[in-house]
C-alpha cells in the first residue's frame, strides 16, 4: 500500500519570503513523487515530478522540490512567493500507474502582500 | 489548443435520478480517469480506462458507471445507487498510463444534490 502526507492544512507566507509545502511518502519501492497545483473551481495543473536521478527538481513557475529517501519526503519549495502563487497544492505518489497515484489531502497555501 | 473538456461545469441532480457527466480529450491519450474530490480530502479514483472498450473499478466505484466507446471520450453517470453523490468530479488523461507519466485535467463538474 502507498500513502501521502501533507502535514499543514495551510501555509501562510508573506511575498518576497521563501515557501516550503510539505509532504511525506510511505511506498514499497522506488517511488514516482509529483506536485499538482488547484486553483478555485479548476482542475490540477502538473507542477513538477521526481522519477529518478538529481535529488532536487525543478518545476513550472519557478517551483522546485527536494527528494530525500531517507526522511521520505518532498517538499515543495520556493524561493520567493508571489500572491499568484495562492492556491491549494497536492502532493501524490505512483508506482504502479500514473492515474492510480495517492494523493495527500492537500494544503492551501495563502501569500499575502 | 489540446485538452480536456468537462461539461457541464455545474450540474444538479434530483433525488432517484441518474445524471451524466462528459469528459472529452483531444490529446490523444490512451488512459483517461475519473476522480471524486470532497473538501479537505485528497482525489480519490472511481474509475479507468487504459484502452477503448475496456475499463476498471477505482476506489470507490459504486454507485457509479462509466463506458468508452472512443478514444477522445470518456462519460461519467453518476447512478440513484450513489446516495452522496455532491462533489467536485475531475476527468484526467495520461498518454500511456506509466507510472511516470504526468496527469492532464479537466477543470471540474461540480454536483450537487436538489
Amino acid at each position: 500500500a502507498q500513502s501521502v502526507a501533507q502535514p499543514e492544512d495551510q501555509v501562510n507566507v508573506a511575498e518576497g519570503n521563501p515557501l516550503t509545502v510539505k509532504c511525506t511518502y510511505s511506498v514499497s519501492g522506488n517511488p514516482y513523487l509529483f506536485w499538482y497545483v488547484q486553483y478555485p473551481n479548476r482542475g490540477l495543473q502538473f507542477l513538477l515530478k521526481y522519477i529518478t536521478g538529481d535529488n532536487l527538481v525543478k518545476g513550472s513557475y519557478g517551483f522546485e522540490a527536494e527528494f530525500n529517501k531517507s526522511q521520505t519526503s518532498f517538499h515543495l519549495k520556493k524561493p520567493s512567493a508571489l500572491v499568484s502563487d495562492s492556491a491549494l497544492y497536492f502532493c501524490a505518489v505512483s508506482r504502479a500507474n500514473a492515474g492510480k497515484s495517492t494523493f495527500g489531502d492537500g494544503t492551501t497555501l495563502t501569500v499575502k502582500p | 489548443d489540446g485538452g480536456i473538456t468537462q461539461s457541464p461545469k455545474y450540474l444538479f441532480r434530483k433525488e432517484g435520478q441518474n445524471v451524466t457527466l462528459s469528459c472529452e480529450q483531444n490529446l490523444n491519450h490512451d488512459a483517461m480517469y475519473w476522480y471524486r474530490q470532497d473538501p479537505g480530502q485528497g482525489l480519490r479514483l472511481i474509475y479507468y480506462s487504459q484502452i477503448v472498450n475496456d475499463f476498471q473499478k477505482g476506489d470507490i466505484a459504486e454507485g457509479y458507471s462509466v463506458s468508452r466507446e472512443k478514444k477522445e471520450s470518456f462519460p461519467l453517470t453518476v447512478t440513484s445507487a450513489q446516495k452522496n453523490p455532491t462533489a467536485f468530479y475531475l476527468c484526467a488523461s495520461t498518454r500511456g498510463g506509466g507510472p511516470n507519466e504526468k496527469l492532464f485535467f479537466g477543470s471540474g463538474t461540480q454536483l450537487s444534490v436538489l
